[in-house]
């Protein structure tokens, strides 16, 4: 299984740009790589996914190197409202969906 | 809303009672998941179903069994609740499991166990 690791915590200000790095050393060729983002007192939620180079939506872009080692969620201008808590996960080679100790952003005025 | 409800949503009991938590979907996907999320923790995974049926175990499976008799309805069960127990319970599915399919949580269900 392909651990992750991320940083505990991150603090930024509104308007700014976060870049929350993962760290995933034994990724399987078939795994994807998904963030999710959690509010207090409520389930994760998907965010964005990819398997390599750049993928974009609306809320965010995942970088994903050639290696795949690791991967960077970028969160552009951030508002109070990004206050929350991020997880990557890798997924594909496995049912069995374990999730990291994600990463504490917060949004400061 | 991905047609998730965990209930109870709160629930407070006493150390050594059994106690049955339940996840109904009304998407009829294959893949359920429960996790618990303890500060410190993040989420862990306690068990998952692939199918009717068909459970296996996750990381932190220990004192929690699980059912899956219908394809709506993903049971976790704490045999003899202990104080350890005391966390928020997460249900989560997935129409592709461990593929890239995306996965939809519950709302949560909060156990105290005194």
């Amino acid at each position: 299984l392909a651990k992750t690791t991320q940083p505990i915590s991150m603090d930024s200000y509104e308007g700014q740009e976060v870049n929350i790095t993962c760290s995933h050393n034994n990724i399987a060729t078939n795994d994807y790589i998904t963030w999710y983002q959690q509010f207090p007192s409520q389930g994760p939620r998907f965010i964005i996914q990819g398997y390599k180079t750049k993928v974009t939506n609306e809320v965010a872009s995942l970088f994903i190197p050639a290696d795949r080692k690791s991967s960077t969620l970028s969160l552009p201008r951030v508002s109070l409202s990004d206050t929350a808590v991020y997880y990557c996960l890798a997924q594909g080679n496995t049912d069995k969906l374990i999730f990291g100790t994600g990463t504490r952003l917060q949004v400061f005025p | 809303d991905a047609g998730i409800t965990q209930s109870p949503r709160h629930k407070v009991t006493e150390t050594g009672t059994p106690v049955t938590l339940r996840c109904h979907q009304t998407e009829n996907h294959r893949y359920m998941y429960w996790y618990r999320q303890d500060p410190g923790h993040g989420l862990r995974l306690i068990h998952y179903s692939y199918g009717v049926k068909d459970t296996d175990k996750g990381e932190v499976s220990d004192g929690y069994s699980v059912s899956r008799s219908k394809t709506e309805d993903f049971l976790l069960t704490l045999e003899s609740a202990t104080s350890s127990q005391t966390s928020v319970y997460f249900c989560a599915i997935s129409p592709q499991g461990g593929d890239t399919g995306e996965l939809f949580f519950g709302e949560g269900s909060r156990l105290t166990v005194l």
